[in-house]
């Protein structure tokens, strides 16, 4: 089984550009979070998506938002990026998400997006 | 108020030895639940174990286990017969809120920087 996948690995930005991270989950699942990690703030939930609609929001500017299509592959973008914006972004799959029971909280995670604003 | 507090930034432990890293947490929810995370130094995020708030017996996955105390709002994670591969930041996170209301979130705390020497 394919493990969750972010593309790219890797990107450089400068500030006031906006840029568009992609995640594709583990086949079969349905659920799609995404966070951002950074030295000072640690890990922060932005948001999660399941069967398409956005599910839950952590405490983001509306710079920050996201989509997820019919094959549950998510998309995350970043509107004028600022120098804080750098960060490794994760995302992460699971059957039902948050709000699922038993080994279906168990979340996969990619192996992220390393976002650096010049 | 620290939503998940992890008192040990960094912690060095003989290999073989078992090692205990510790995390409180804080809600008003009544339904929560509790995860451990791995992060090894390439980045990506290993699940390790889950504890829903009502389950009567503490969660166990091979040589994890999670000493969930109720009461004192603890959830331990303990490592038996430490291996040198659990040289990794270990983060303990809660998942909290109410999906008709949107508000699901999972919170991480800073994480512990566990070495073990062989």
């Amino acid at each position: 089984k394919a493990g969750v996948t972010q593309t790219p690995r890797y990107l450089i930005k400068t500030r006031g550009q906006q840029v568009t991270l992609s995640c594709s989950p583990i086949s079969g699942h349905r659920s799609v979070s995404w966070y951002q990690q950074t030295p000072g703030q640690g890990l922060q939930f932005l948001f999660e998506y399941f069967s398409e609609t956005q599910r839950n929001k952590g405490n983001f500017p509306g710079r920050f938002s996201g989509r997820q299509f019919s094959n549950s592959r998510s998309e995350m973008n970043v509107s004028t990026l600022e120098l804080g914006d750098s960060a490794l972004y994760l995302c992460a799959s699971s059957s039902a998400g948050l709000a699922g029971v038993g080994s279906s909280y168990e979340q996969y995670f990619g192996p992220g997006t390393r976002l650096t604003v010049t | 108020a620290q939503k998940i507090t992890q008192t040990q930034p960094g912690m060095f432990v003989q290999e073989k030895e078992a090692v205990t890293l510790d995390c409180t947490y804080d809600t008003s929810d009544p339904s929560y639940g509790l995860f451990w995370y791995k992060q090894p130094s390439s980045g990506e995020m290993i699940f390790l174990i889950y504890q829903g708030s009502y389950d009567q017996q503490n969660a166990t996955e091979g040589r994890y286990s999670l000493n969930f105390q109720k009461a004192r709002k603890s959830a331990n994670l303990v490592i038996s017969a430490s291996q040198l591969g659990d040289s990794a930041m270990y983060f303990c996170a809660m998942r909290e809120g109410n999906i008709n209301f949107g508000n699901e979130k999972l919170t991480f705390g800073t994480g512990t920087r566990l070495t073990i020497i062989p």
